[in-house]
């Protein structure tokens, strides 16, 4: 299983928005409605965003919002923040009748400029 | 609060086995599917296997399949990797990590801290 495809590196200034593209094929991101997104600070475990393509589990801020077309999920973080410098995976689901897997983004650094 | 507290890492030589373990708490363990996840250091993260709530389901990344066993201990709230002929490339920090309902497909919301797997001769 491939790893989903994400930009290196994504930037911008405080207050702007940016967006992070991850994708996939039709076999993980375009059959399930099943991508999470994380978020990981140098050193630390990784924090749950999004799940199901946009739903923001309870605590998480509404600047991250998710959406999915086709193969391809988009996470935006609107208000860029100097704490939101940290890299972000996307993460989808991609089973069989059979059997359960899960494949992650190849990660992108987000820069705070 | 959820917490996951993984050990048992450390240097292991090429071919030797080793187990992590997994203590959780602040959540019905027994209710939850959980994951292990592995990430090179300064690299990406990847999933590595998945354990229903009952530990009767149990699904491999094929990196690892016939090597790695994931198992659990609902009486004692742990939950176990135990990774038979390690070699260079399995040198990872590993995350075991909750899934957010009982279904295998749930998402992965909470984390543990990691712990280091070093192979090397």
């Amino acid at each position: 299983q491939s790893a989903l495809t994400q930009p290196a590196s994504v930037s911008g200034s405080p207050g702007q928005s940016i967006t992070i593209s991850c994708t996939g094929t039709s076999s993980d991101v375009g059959s399930y409605n099943l991508v999470s997104w994380y978020q990981q600070h140098p050193g630390k475990a990784p924090k749950f965003l999004i799940y199901e393509g946009s739903k923001r589990p309870s605590g998480v801020s509404n600047r991250f919002s998710g959406s999915r077309s086709g193969n391809t999920a988009s996470l935006t973080i609107s208000g860029l923040q100097a704490e939101d410098e940290a890299d972000y995976y996307c993460c989808s689901y991609t089973g069989t009748s059979t059997s359960y897997n899960y494949v992650f983004g190849t990660g992108t650094k987000v820069t705070v400029l | 609060q959820v917490q996951l507290v993984e050990s048992g890492g450390g240097v292991v030589q090429p071919g030797r086995s080793l187990r992590l373990s997994c203590a959780a708490s602040g959540f019905t363990f027994s209710n939850y599917v959980m994951h292990w996840v592995r990430q090179a250091p300064g690299k990406g993260l990847e999933w590595v296997a998945v354990i229903s709530y009952d530990g009767s389901n149990k699904y491999y990344a094929d990196s690892v399949k016939g090597r790695f066993t994931i198992s659990r201990d609902n009486s004692k709230n742990t939950l176990f990797l135990q990774m038979n002929s390690l070699r260079a490339d399995d040198t990872t920090i590993y995350y075991c990590a909750k899934g957010r309902a009982i279904q295998l497909w749930s998402p992965l919301d909470y984390w543990g801290q990691g712990t280091l797997v070093t192979v090397s001769s």
